[in-house]
C-alpha cells in the first residue's frame, strides 16, 4: 500500500487568507484525490487531480476557490483561497493503485477564524 | 443519493466477532462493494472490497448474499483499536468515485 504524508498536519488561519497543503506519496501514482470532511461529517471529493492535465472538480467545488498542482507523479497541492469559517475542515488527499484501492493520507486540520 | 444504508452505531464486546451490516438493494451488476474504516483525527483506511464472491484478508472477511442487495463485513476477533466508522461504498470497479456515506460508528468495549 501506498504511504502518504501531507503538510501541515493543521493550521489556523484568519479569513481572507490562502493556505496551501501538500500531499507527498512515496511511489508513482495516476491518480490522486482530495476530499474534504466538515466538522461531524462524512468525506466529500473536491476533485481529481491527474499528472499532466487540469484537475477534476466535483459539483459544488470550483478552481478559483480550491485551485490544484500535480507536478508529478508524487506529489499535489490543494490551496484553500480566500479562506472563511466555512472552510474549516479536514482535508484529505488519496490515491489509488492497480488494485483500484485507495489510500489517504493523515488530513490537514484547518481552522479558520 | 444514497446507495448503501448501515445502522448509525453499534457496540460490541471486545474478543468477540463484530457484524456489520450493509444493505444495497440497488447495486448494479459492474458495481463492487468497499468497506473503509476511519479511526478518530485519522484518514480512512481502505478494508476489504468484494463482487460476488465472499473475501477475506488479514483484516476482515466480507459475505455478500447472492442477490448481493446486502452484505456483512467481519471482524473475527474485535479489539478497542478497532473502534471507528466503518464506511460501506458501492462503486464501479474503473470509476475512482468513493462516495461515503455516514457509516456505522462502531465501539468497542472491554
Amino acid at each position: 500500500s501506498a504511504v502518504i504524508s501531507q503538510k501541515p498536519s493543521r493550521d489556523i488561519c484568519q479569513r481572507g487568507t490562502s493556505l496551501t497543503i501538500q500531499c507527498q506519496v512515496d511511489s508513482q501514482v495516476t491518480m490522486m484525490f482530495w476530499y474534504r470532511q466538515q466538522p461531524g461529517q462524512s468525506l466529500t471529493l473536491i476533485a481529481t487531480a491527474n499528472q499532466g492535465s487540469e484537475a477534476t472538480y466535483e459539483s459544488g467545488f470550483v478552481i478559483d476557490k480550491f485551485p490544484i498542482s500535480r507536478p508529478n507523479l508524487t506529489f499535489s497541492t490543494l490551496t484553500v483561497s480566500n479562506m472563511s469559517p466555512e472552510d474549516s475542515s479536514i482535508y484529505l488527499c488519496s490515491v489509488e493503485d492497480l488494485k483500484y484501492e485507495q489510500y489517504f493520507g493523515p488530513g490537514t486540520r484547518l481552522t479558520v477564524t | 443519493d444514497a446507495k448503501t444504508t448501515q445502522p448509525p452505531s453499534m457496540d460490541c464486546a471486545e474478543g468477540r466477532a463484530a457484524n456489520l451490516p450493509c444493505n444495497h438493494s440497488t447495486i448494479s451488476g459492474n458495481e463492487y462493494v468497499y468497506w473503509y474504516r476511519q479511526i478518530h483525527s485519522q484518514g480512512p483506511q481502505y478494508i476489504i472490497h468484494g463482487l460476488k464472491n465472499n473475501e477475506t484478508n488479514e483484516m476482515a472477511s466480507l459475505i455478500i448474499t447472492e442477490d448481493r442487495k446486502s452484505s456483512t463485513l467481519i471482524l473475527p476477533h474485535a479489539t478497542l483499536r478497532d473502534t471507528a466508522v466503518y464506511y460501506c461504498i458501492v462503486r464501479v470497479f474503473n470509476d475512482y468515485k468513493l462516495s461515503f456515506g455516514a457509516g456505522t460508528t462502531v465501539t468497542v468495549r472491554a
